[in-house]
This record gives C-alpha cells, structure tokens and sequence, in this order.
C-alpha cells in the first residue's frame, strides 16, 4: 500500500514571497502520478499541479512548481510571488497508474497562511 | 457549466436514519469516485466506478450502498446513520485508465451532520 506524508501541518508565508510545501510518498511501483490539490475555505477541489513518474523534468503551472526526486520520494511544491488567494489547504496525493483503479491516496495536508 | 455537482451541499440529520448524496458529472468521464474528508481534514477514498461497475470499494462498512444508474451519475446512499459518519463526502470523476488524462476532478462536497 501506498502512504502519503506531509510534515508540515501549517506554513505561512508573507505576500509576494516564496513557499516551499514538502511531501514524501512510500511506494513499490515505479509507474505513478503525483498531484497537489488546494482546498480553499470554499471547501472545493482544485488541482494545482500533476507530475508522471517517469518524466525527469520538473512541472510547472504558473507560480507553481514542484521539486521531483523520484529516488528520495520526495514531491514538494513551489509557490513562487505568493498571493493571498493562495490561502487554502495543500494535499500531496498519488495514483497507482496500474492495478489501483486511479485510487488517489491524499497525505493528510498543509495549511497555507498567506499574509498582508 | 458545472463539471461534478452535488446535492446537497449540506445535509444535517438524526442518528438512523437514511440519507442520499447525489453526484453527476456532465465531462463525458467513464469513473466516478467518493472520497471522505473527516474533521482533521483527512481525505480517503470510499468507492470508484467505472461504466456503472464497482472498482474499488475501500473497506467501507456496508451502510454506505453507492449507485450508479448511468455513467454520468454515483449516488451514495447510507443506511442507519451513525455519529461517524458526519464529514465532508467529495464525489470525483476522471476518464478510465490507460489515457493520459488521469487528472480526477472534484465536486463542491457535500457536508453530512449527524446528530
């Protein structure tokens, strides 16, 4: 089975600076998706950013971007210029690509405090 | 145009009894998904489907009866409410496997209180 670990149960940030959001996953397989979904107080689902395990280079969205090191298990994310929309809760999570029924399995989440 | 609605957005209701959360997705996707968000905020899959089949079904106690009468809609219906099952219930969608788009997308959840 797949786990999912974010140590940082809360990070704050000022306006405009830069945040690091880390997230490490334990897993056997090596065909895999990771993401990172933002929950904002609205409650809702949203995708940030999705990376596939066998591509090297790192994605990127917009201020977003994330830091894969596929060995270390490592998929932290990058909000560059951070903006007060970015307030929300952050959830690393992972996909099985084979034999899982794209079951997402979430770590247990970040809360992000941007400041004024 | 809403992607995955739905309904209601917040449910409060009696220990025993029997509610429904209804989820429809209007993206042409083959697999839907119920999630469980607690009150740590902890999110965990429930069920998926895929063309109205059963996929995965995440050791879910066997109150919780998911129904998919076509692909564009999973219900979740669950019998007998018990105090914990109050949190938040995501329904998702995704296309099937084996396609590059496996990017799942979430309805707005639904908030179930039981007291």
């Amino acid at each position: 089975a797949q786990t999912v670990t974010q140590s940082q149960p809360e990070m704050s940030v000022q306006e405009a600076e830069t945040v690091t959001l880390s997230c490490t996953y334990d897993t056997s397989e090596s065909n895999y998706y990771l993401f990172w979904y933002k929950q904002p107080p609205s409650r809702q689902m949203i995708l940030v950013i999705r990376q596939e395990a066998y591509k090297q280079q790192n994605a990127t969205e917009n201020r977003f971007s994330v830091n894969f090191q596929k060995a270390a298990k490592s998929f932290s994310l990058k909000i560059s210029d951070s903006q007060l929309g970015d307030t929300a809760m952050y959830f690393c999570a992972f996909m099985n690509r084979v034999n899982a029924g794209n079951m997402l399995t979430f770590g247990g989440g970040t809360r992000l405090m941007v400041k004024p | 145009d809403t992607a995955v609605s739905q309904t209601p957005k917040y449910l409060v209701t009696q220990m025993g009894n029997d509610k429904s959360i209804k989820c429809e997705q209007n993206l042409g996707h083959d697999t839907m998904y119920w999630y469980k968000q607690d009150s740590k905020k902890f999110l965990k899959i429930m069920f998926s489907y895929n063309n109205k089949e059963l996929i995965i079904n995440e050791t879910v106690p066997n109150r919780f009866s998911p129904k998919s009468p076509d692909k564009a809609h999973l219900n979740l219906h669950i019998n007998s409410l018990e105090l914990g099952d109050s949190a938040v219930y995501f329904c998702a969608s995704s296309p099937w496997l084996w396609t590059s788009l496996d990017t799942q997308y979430f309805g707005p959840g639904t908030r179930l209180t039981v007291l």
